[in-house]
Order: C-alpha cells, then sequence, then structure tokens
C-alpha cells in the first residue's frame, strides 16, 4: 500500500535559518508528490508538487525533488521568515487518493 | 476561481446526537473527497466521489457516517449518532486531474 513518513517535529527556527523537512514514501507504481501547508486556523494549501522522478516543484522560496532512487521528496527552504509557521504535510497521490504524512509543526521565531 | 466551499466552520455537539456537514466544489471539478483529520495527524480520507457515484468508501464508518453528492457538485456528510472520537476537523477538497487536490476551510467538530 502507499504510505508516507515525514520528519516529526516540531521544528523551531530563527528567522532567516534554513529549514528541511524530510519525507520519505511507500508506493505501487509512480506516484505524483506533494507537500501541503497549514497555516493556523486555515485550511491545507497545496504549496508545490512534482509529478515524476527528478521533477522539482517550487513555490515561495520552497523546493523539493522527487528523488525516485531514495523515494524521498524532502523540502527545503534557504531562509525562513515567520510567517512560514505552520504545519506541513508531504503526500503522495496514486490513482487520484492522497495519502499524506503525519505532518511537521514548524515554528519561526523572529 | 472560488475555492471549495464548506459550512458550517465549527460546530459543537453532544454525543449520540446527528449533525451534517456540507461542502461546494470548485467549479467543474468532478472529483470529490471527504476528510477526516484528528489534532495532531494527517487527514485520511472518507470517501471519494467521481461526479455523483463513490469511487472509494473504504475508510468510511457506514454504521454511522453517510454521504452523498447529489447532481454531482454539493455534497454532504452527515454523523448519526456522533461519539467522542469523531471530534475532528472535516475537509471537503475537489479536484480536475492528478495534479493536486484543493481544500476547504474545514469543518472544526466538538462532540461532548
Amino acid at each position: 500500500g502507499n504510505s508516507v513518513t515525514q520528519m516529526e517535529g516540531p521544528v523551531t527556527l530563527s528567522e532567516e535559518a534554513f529549514l528541511t523537512i524530510n519525507c520519505t514514501y511507500t508506493a505501487t507504481g509512480y506516484p505524483s508528490l506533494f507537500w501541503y501547508v497549514q497555516y493556523p486556523g486555515e485550511g491545507l494549501q497545496l504549496l508545490l508538487k512534482a509529478t515524476k522522478a527528478d521533477d522539482k516543484g517550487s513555490n515561495k522560496g520552497f523546493e523539493a525533488t522527487y528523488r525516485k532512487e531514495t523515494t524521498s521528496f524532502h523540502l527545503e527552504k534557504g531562509s525562513v521568515q515567520v510567517s512560514d509557521s505552520a504545519v506541513y504535510f508531504c503526500a503522495l497521490s496514486n490513482d487520484y487518493k492522497l495519502s499524506f504524512g503525519a505532518g511537521t509543526t514548524v515554528t519561526v521565531r523572529a | 476561481e472560488a475555492g471549495v466551499a464548506q459550512s458550517p466552520r465549527y460546530k459543537i455537539i453532544e454525543k449520540r446526537q446527528s449533525v451534517a456537514f456540507w461542502c461546494n466544489p470548485i467549479s467543474g471539478h468532478a472529483t470529490l473527497y471527504w476528510y477526516q483529520q484528528i489534532l495532531g495527524q494527517g487527514p485520511k480520507l472518507l470517501i471519494q466521489f467521481q461526479n455523483n457515484g463513490v469511487v472509494d468508501d473504504s475508510q468510511l464508518p457506514k454504521d454511522r457516517f453517510s454521504a452523498e453528492r447529489l447532481k454531482g457538485v454539493d455534497s454532504t456528510l452527515k454523523i448519526q449518532p456522533a461519539k467522542l472520537e469523531d471530534s475532528a476537523v472535516y475537509l471537503c477538497a475537489s479536484s480536475l486531474d492528478l495534479l493536486g487536490q484543493y481544500f476547504g476551510p474545514g469543518t472544526r467538530l466538538t462532540v461532548t
């Protein structure tokens, strides 16, 4: 079956620090991979996606590369801001079905 | 483009009562999903519709949960009777293709 494992939180960083959230997956076939973000009090928002091996998704300064050989899709941002404080979910999709990781809470301090 | 709409945003009920949630997906999105997100966990799929047909309801507790999508647009999710462990955020999402689902703001349910 499909499953997603992501780095446990919470993660606390200072502004302008480098952020990495690890995500690995198990899936049949060739899934699409996603990062969703949930800001406090809001619903899930699609942050970025990648649909095939070696694709790089990027948005709002965040990047993640689809690595088939290591079954990973790690999220990175070079310089975080206080406004990046949120819960980040890694997810994969096969046949229109999304499987989510447990989420990583990130807090950025000024 | 309008996003996925859900109502109500918050609901508090006592156990054994019933509750219903409503979702209006993004226009043109044939696939609609209901998820349950318990605090501290990722969303768990309850049911998936393709137009007005059910594609997957394998994780829906059918003894108490029901969902319908009449006319292939709006959808309602009902819980009857509610249990304490049903306290969660219920998320509706819709999609056009495999390139991502778009989520509504969710309904936070508290069962006391």
